[in-house]
């Protein structure tokens, strides 16, 4: 199986900033998701956008999907110390979830 | 809200020695997962189950078997644990909703170290 994959292992931006992390994928797909986990803590979802869809927001997040060139993007504005995590996306495929590796995001003060 | 629990949360155990990590959801979700994480590695899939009785081979199912007698719970067991399963192992409960996607509901995770 082929993975979703984050374009970069780690990012570090000060509070206030926004930041954008990146995700390319190899097959097509029928939604693909975001995740962020904290230090300690399992993974939970941030965003689910379909295929069909080319952006989509949740608070100060903004996911964006271009099917064409297989990748999405998502974006944190104003970001605090809270955002600190790891961020992966995930695409579908049949009843599981393929992972990216993950970027790691370090919000500094 | 989604609830999914995991037990226990450290545990230490001597190579050769058998191993049990449990997972309850409260989601009355069908399916139900097994996950490894490794620094370097990300989310590894080791077993997961589409509903009671069911268990399939993920991509990692090597020296580790799994159990889902219930809607609610699924076990994951290391008979031989060795000390290349030390890990932090994550459970997580779904409902695949076809084009709508598949939204995972994790547990916060079993700290395991064999010795």
């Amino acid at each position: 199986s082929q993975l979703a994959e984050e374009n970069s292992w780690a990012l570090s931006v000060h509070e206030g900033e926004s930041v954008t992390v990146n995700c390319s994928y190899k097959t097509s797909i029928t939604a693909l998701q975001w995740y962020r986990q904290k230090s300690g803590k399992g993974p939970a979802q941030l965003i689910l956008i379909r295929s069909n869809e080319r952006e989509k927001r949740n608070g100060r997040l903004r996911a964006t999907l271009d099917t064409s060139s297989q990748s999405s993007s998502l974006s944190i504005t104003a970001t605090r110390c809270e955002d600190t995590a790891v961020y992966f996306c995930a695409r579908d495929s049949n009843y599981q979830l393929i992972w990216g590796s993950g970027t790691k995001l370090i919000i500094k003060p | 809200e989604a609830a999914v629990t995991q037990s226990p949360r450290n545990k230490v155990a001597v190579t050769g020695g058998k191993v049990t990590l449990s997972c309850n959801q409260t989601n009355n979700h069908n399916n139900m997962y097994w996950y490894r994480q490794d620094t370097g590695h990300g989310l590894r899939l080791i077993h997961y189950s589409y509903g009671a009785g069911s268990t399939e081979k993920g991509d990692i199912p090597d020296g580790y078997k799994a159990s889902r007698p219930s809607q609610e719970n699924f076990s994951l067991i290391l008979e031989l644990a060795t000390p290349s399963q030390t890990s932090v192992y994550f459970c997580a409960s779904g409902d695949y909703a076809g084009y709508s996607g598949n939204t995972l509901y994790f547990g916060e995770g079993s700290r395991l170290i064999v010795v």
